[in-house]
């Protein structure tokens, strides 16, 4: 099992510029999560999928958009990127129905993004 | 709204030192409540939980209390390890309808020197 992967690792923009960043996870969890990790702010929860089909916004979704066409993919979008989107951004997933706890969140290791 | 305050950081240890990160939530109803720990360069972990008022968590010689009198789940360690040096978040869980959130505090960046 990978767990969660996130895709890419480092990326730098320039001011304008569009990107997506990929989550994937094989645990089958209908959660999941995108965080954005900033100094002095800790996580702070961007968007969130409770399943396929589904998204919400989470604490601060302006300037991000998201898609969860299939269960185990959640991408993050940023259609013109800015310097204050400077951030590592972290995935999460959650919940299965064998396990029922939708609690215990499982993290990827991060993507590291550059704003110019 | 679910709010988590955790100890401000950053928090140096020698060796065997005893640990406390102090963390207070404010909560409607009946949140369960969690340490998350992150390594360098990794993401985070569960570190442990607990999921109603005077239950304990435990993991790898770390504990904590749900103190719902005082709103409060202190991360304790008899003594610490340098491979115990990370970030170490205190979190909250809230859920209703369709709506299921982890509250993260700010996390405190603990090192421990040997």
């Amino acid at each position: 099992n990978a767990g969660v992967t996130q895709t890419p690792k480092f990326r730098v923009l320039k001011t304008g510029q569009s990107m997506t960043l990929l989550c994937a996870q094989d645990m089958n969890h209908e959660y999941m999560y995108w965080y954005r990790q900033d100094p002095g702010m800790g996580l702070r929860l961007i968007h969130y999928s409770v399943g396929e089909g589904t998204t919400a916004k989470g604490e601060v979704p302006d300037g991000y958009n998201v898609s969860r066409l299939k269960k185990q993919n959640f991408l993050l979008g940023l259609e013109s990127a800015a310097p204050s989107q400077t951030s590592v951004y972290f995935c999460a997933s959650s919940y299965s129905m064998a396990s029922g706890n939708w609690e215990t969140q499982y993290f990827g290791p991060g993507t590291r993004l550059l704003v110019l | 709204g679910n709010s988590v305050t955790q100890m401000e950081g950053p928090v140096t240890l020698s060796e065997e030192a005893f640990l406390t990160i102090n963390c207070t939530y404010t909560a409607t109803g009946y949140p369960s409540l969690f340490w998350y720990v992150q390594y360098p360069g990794e993401g985070l972990q569960l570190l442990l939980k607990a999921t109603k008022a005077d239950d304990k968590g435990s993991n790898k010689g770390f504990e904590a209390t749900y103190r719902k009198e005082t709103t409060s789940f202190h991360l304790e360690k008899g003594s610490v390890q340098v491979s115990d040096s990370a970030v170490y978040f205190c979190a909250l869980s809230e859920s209703g309808g369709s709506n299921y959130k982890l509250t993260f505090g700010k996390g405190t960046l603990l090192t421990v020197n040997p």
